[in-house]
């Protein structure tokens, strides 16, 4: 079983709908995790962090369930510059080293 | 403004040469980091430093290496490139007790 798993998509979704995503990971001892966005061709950037009491920055919000281990992301209102693909990331120690990144649920918002 | 930085962009090489990438950060981050990148697949961890003389074996170790000399590089060597070692190479930074990591632009690299 993967460390992180995604599903891979592609989500497509028309322009003003809105999205989930969902991510499970197997380490039940995980203490952070994360969600990043990368674009096409391009480098991982961080989106939010997930906290346990769940946590919203504008249109989108992150919910971690430790008894499932399992975290979501939902983007209300998708926007064309939405496009991309999601990563779920994962510390499992939660120190500032290593983290396990999932292969990421790609998203294509369309007009 | 701080940065990281990752030369060459793209890379082309034969089967058996030695290729180093190089990786460069301003931000004066202790924890520098190197992954991989292939479909099917997400980051794989090289290998990654807490600072200067320090490195450690990641997942996928074998066929690499790492020296970190100063605080701001870590230079990646395929000490004998091989097909399978066609990717992208993404170097990462963090502060000593930051979790959020700062990635590079990458390197696309192409073994022939």
């Amino acid at each position: 079983r993967k460390e992180v798993e995604q599903d891979p998509g592609p989500f497509n979704v028309p322009e003003g709908a809105t999205v989930a995503f969902n991510c499970t990971y197997s380490n039940s001892a995980s203490q952070s995790f994360f969600w990043y966005r990368q674009d096409c061709r391009k480098e991982p950037k961080l989106l939010m962090s997930v906290y346990s009491s769940g946590n919203e920055d504008g249109r989108f919000t992150a919910q971690l369930n430790r008894a499932s281990q399992y975290i979501s992301l939902l983007i209300r209102d998708s926007k064309l510059s939405d496009s991309a693909t999601y990563l779920c990331v994962v510390n499992p120690t939660g120190t500032a080293s290593k983290l396990t990144f999932g292969t990421g649920t790609r998203l294509q918002v369309t007009l | 403004d701080a940065e990281i930085t990752q030369s060459p962009r793209h890379k082309i090489t034969e089967t058996g040469r030695q290729v180093t990438l190089a990786c460069h950060q301003t931000w004066n981050h202790n924890n520098m980091f190197w992954y991989r990148q292939d479909l099917g697949h997400g980051l794989r961890l090289i290998h990654y430093s807490y600072g200067v003389q320090d490195t450690n074996k990641g997942e996928v170790s074998d066929g690499y290496s790492v020296s970190r000399s100063n605080t701001e590089d870590l230079p990646l060597t395929l000490e004998s490139a091989a097909s399978s070692q066609t990717s992208v190479y993404f170097c990462a930074s963090s502060g000593t007790k930051q979790e959020t990591q700062y990635f590079g632009p990458g390197t696309r690299l192409l073994v022939l």
